[in-house]
């Protein structure tokens, strides 16, 4: 089985403050690993994977993620957070083999305060 | 290039009646897959589809059924709705039906059951 885990439900930082967003993950064999960020009323925007090669990995607005694979640990991270950050995140992980969905995280609402 | 349509946005249905929604995927993709999302169990899968094929089935009822046609589109029936059915209905699409491609979401159809 595979799975996902996002232990915070939210987290809160102050504009211009670095952001951590935590996913740890659980599969059989290679894990494929994404971020999506979804604001009210949207759907899931697709923000950055990990497939293979450099553990970090840099995506959309700034984003950027470090594939851990001895922690199992795929964080989302921005060195600088805007207001406009805020949204629900969701960690998602697929194994290799493509036999499995993809399976999403419970979801983590960061919230930018000015 | 258009993204991922989903109809209709919004409906509202009594228990006991059947539903189709309906997803027409990004020019090119091949693959779409179906979430339901509700605040308290996430964002759950219902299915995946590859070219006209079932490659992937969630843990959900019978009641819940979809398929994909020859042009990608798909379509997803709820039969004999129930109170708990109701939640925010995704459809995503991706390139191919391999791991490492993305998946890009539409809007949502949000279902109400009454």
């Amino acid at each position: 089985a595979q799975s996902v885990a996002q232990p915070e439900d939210q987290v809160n930082v102050a504009e211009g403050n670095p952001l951590t967003v935590k996913c740890t993950y659980s599969v059989s064999g290679n894990p494929y690993l994404f971020w999506y960020v979804q604001y009210p009323n949207r759907g899931l925007q697709f923000l950055l994977k990990y497939i293979t090669g450099d553990n970090l990995v840099k995506g959309s607005y700034g984003f950027e993620a470090e594939f851990n694979k001895s922690q199992t640990s795929f964080h989302l991270k921005k060195p600088s957070a805007l207001v406009s950050d805020s949204a629900l995140y969701f960690c998602a992980v697929r194994d290799a083999t493509g036999r499995r969905a993809l399976t999403f995280g419970s979801g983590t609402r960061l919230q930018v305060q000015p | 290039k258009a993204g991922v349509t989903q109809t209709p946005r919004y409906l509202i249905k009594t228990r006991g009646q059947q539903v189709t929604l309906s997803c027409s995927p990004i020019s090119g993709h091949r693959s779409v897959s179906w979430y339901q999302q509700t605040p308290g169990q996430g964002l759950q899968f219902l299915f995946e589809y590859f070219s006209e094929t079932q490659r992937n089935k969630g843990n959900f009822p019978g009641r819940f059924s979809g398929r994909q046609f020859s042009n990608s589109r798909s379509e997803m029936n709820v039969s004999t709705l129930e109170l708990g059915d109701s939640a925010l209905y995704l459809c995503a699409s991706s390139l191919e039906g391999t791991s490492t491609y993305e998946q890009y979401f539409g809007p949502g159809t949000r279902l109400t059951v009454t």
